[in-house]
């Protein structure tokens, strides 16, 4: 149990194009979504904190205007890299904590989405 | 500041034992969270301790201090295919991850 899905896994864009990644909880439900990403060599860096039906909170220097988040339903949340320039090129994954488990807030990751733009 | 040091790199030989730190000074303390991820890979959960004391996961242990700020992820009988990168991960008191750098872990035949 406890399965994450992202779509798509790779994408290639041109700048200036918007980009919609979709991060799906499979077999649980997920108040809560956590959209990451990494640089090459680097640890991951939160971007964001999804809830259901209730609007994102970005971390400090990330353009809420630029990344998207929108946590429709309590198994899906999606991220829109709008008007994507070259630097956004990363590897973006999300995660997900199961609600309904009492125990230690694991989040569960998704396989990650590797965005390159040209 | 909220912070996680852990070495950024480390050698090891097959079949061998290697243990790697990690240190943290965060704002509240709901747990201490080892992920091991292959380049180009998610994340992938192996330990979680929020007591003191060692936790044991078959190749894999966990260690944790929360007067020190300390906790050692332990790997044994080391095989080629635990190259990877080690990440440490504290969850504030807000239960959000702090996370570290990572150590990218080499395993030598």
């Amino acid at each position: 149990g406890a399965v994450v899905s992202q779509h798509p896994s790779r994408v290639i864009c041109k700048s200036g194009t918007s980009v919609k990644i979709e991060c799906r909880s499979l077999d649980f439900q997920a108040t809560t979504m956590f959209w990451y990403r990494q640089f090459p060599k680097q640890s991951l860096m939160l971007m964001a904190t999804s809830n259901e039906g209730s609007k994102a909170t970005y971390e400090q220097g990330v353009e809420k205007d630029k990344f998207l988040i929108n946590h429709a339903s309590l198994t899906l949340s999606t991220l829109t890299v709008t008007s994507a320039h070259p630097e956004d090129s990363s590897f973006y994954i999300c995660s997900a904590r199961d609600t309904e488990r009492g125990d230690y807030n694991e989040q569960f990751f998704g396989p990650g989405t590797r965005l390159t733009v040209l | 500041g909220q912070n996680i040091d852990q070495p950024t790199e480390m050698t090891a030989t097959e079949g061998a034992i290697v243990q790697i730190n990690c240190t943290y000074q965060t704002s509240g303390f709901n747990g201490l969270f080892w992920y091991q991820q292959h380049a180009g890979e998610a994340p992938t959960f192996l330990s979680y301790n929020v007591l003191d004391g060692l936790e044991e996961k078959g190749r894999f242990s966990s260690f944790l201090s929360r007067s020190k700020g300390y906790s050692y992820l332990l790997l044994k009988e080391l095989q080629m295919k635990d190259s990877a990168s080690y990440l440490c991960a504290v969850m504030d008191s807000n239960y959000q991850l702090i996370w570290g750098a990572g150590t990218k872990l080499i395993i030598k035949p």
